[in-house]
């Protein structure tokens, strides 16, 4: 079965620095998103990405955040200096059609931030 | 007022009950409503849609009410597996929208 594949599954990284999620959605999905789930709390949107470009961000994604698809396959989310609210698990996830198809998740990337 | 406000619960069931987790939404343009399932430390997973006219999926059986804005899932016939934190999900609008996802209502089965 197809699936989203994240890495890393676990980065600890000291505030201030730069940390870069991947994600590989699947081959045939068009659209992608990045969540992210505070410990204990819900699952809170970000960003999605269609046809190379941000459809629509969170007030959280802000300067600090960026999104590439660098090469047709990975889709990654930069954390540019990262700080102690940033300690998350970051979901990737993508799906076929904009609102009618199932989305999948990775297994997520735990970022903890020292 | 929460987007998606669901209980929280916990809720702690013996096997074999029959236990029912509701939502509601705020955003009356919503479009698209789901129920997803989160086991501890792991992704959503897709439990089921939830349409208009409800449906059924096995032991699990979705309903929607748009005039009331709420969402509920019944789950007949508790299984210790079922133990998880179930999602509602709703889609705000057509198009590329991204989910609003609920706190979730946490479930655990107990033998």
């Amino acid at each position: 079965e197809p699936e989203v594949t994240q890495t890393p599954s676990h980065q600890v990284t000291q505030m201030g620095q730069e940390v870069i999620l991947r994600c590989v959605p699947i081959s045939n999905h068009l659209y992608f998103y990045w969540y992210r789930q505070i410990l204990g709390q819900k699952v809170e949107f970000l960003v999605s990405f269609y046809n190379n470009e941000i459809s629509e961000k969170s007030e959280i994604f802000d300067d600090q955040f960026s999104v590439e698809r660098p090469d047709g396959s990975n889709f990654t989310l930069k954390i540019r200096s990262t700080k102690l609210e940033d300690s998350a698990m970051y979901f990737c996830a993508s799906r076929t059609s904009s609102n009618t198809g199932e989305l999948f998740f990775g297994e997520g990337s735990r970022l903890t931030v020292l | 007022r929460k987007e998606v406000e669901q209980d929280p619960g916990p809720f702690n069931v013996p096997e074999g009950a029959t236990v029912a987790f509701n939502c509601t939404y705020s955003n009356s343009a919503s479009q698209s409503f789901f129920w997803y399932r989160q086991d501890c430390r792991k992704e959503p997973k897709l439990l089921m849609s939830v349409y208009s006219s409800g449906n059924e999926d096995g032991r699990f059986t979705a309903q929607l009410n748009r005039a009331s804005q709420y969402i509920s899932l019944l789950i007949r016939d508790s299984k210790l597996s079922d133990s998880a934190t179930y999602l509602c999900v709703v889609n705000r609008l057509s198009g590329n929208t991204p989910l609003v996802f609920g706190k979730g209502t946490r479930l655990s089965v107990i033998a």
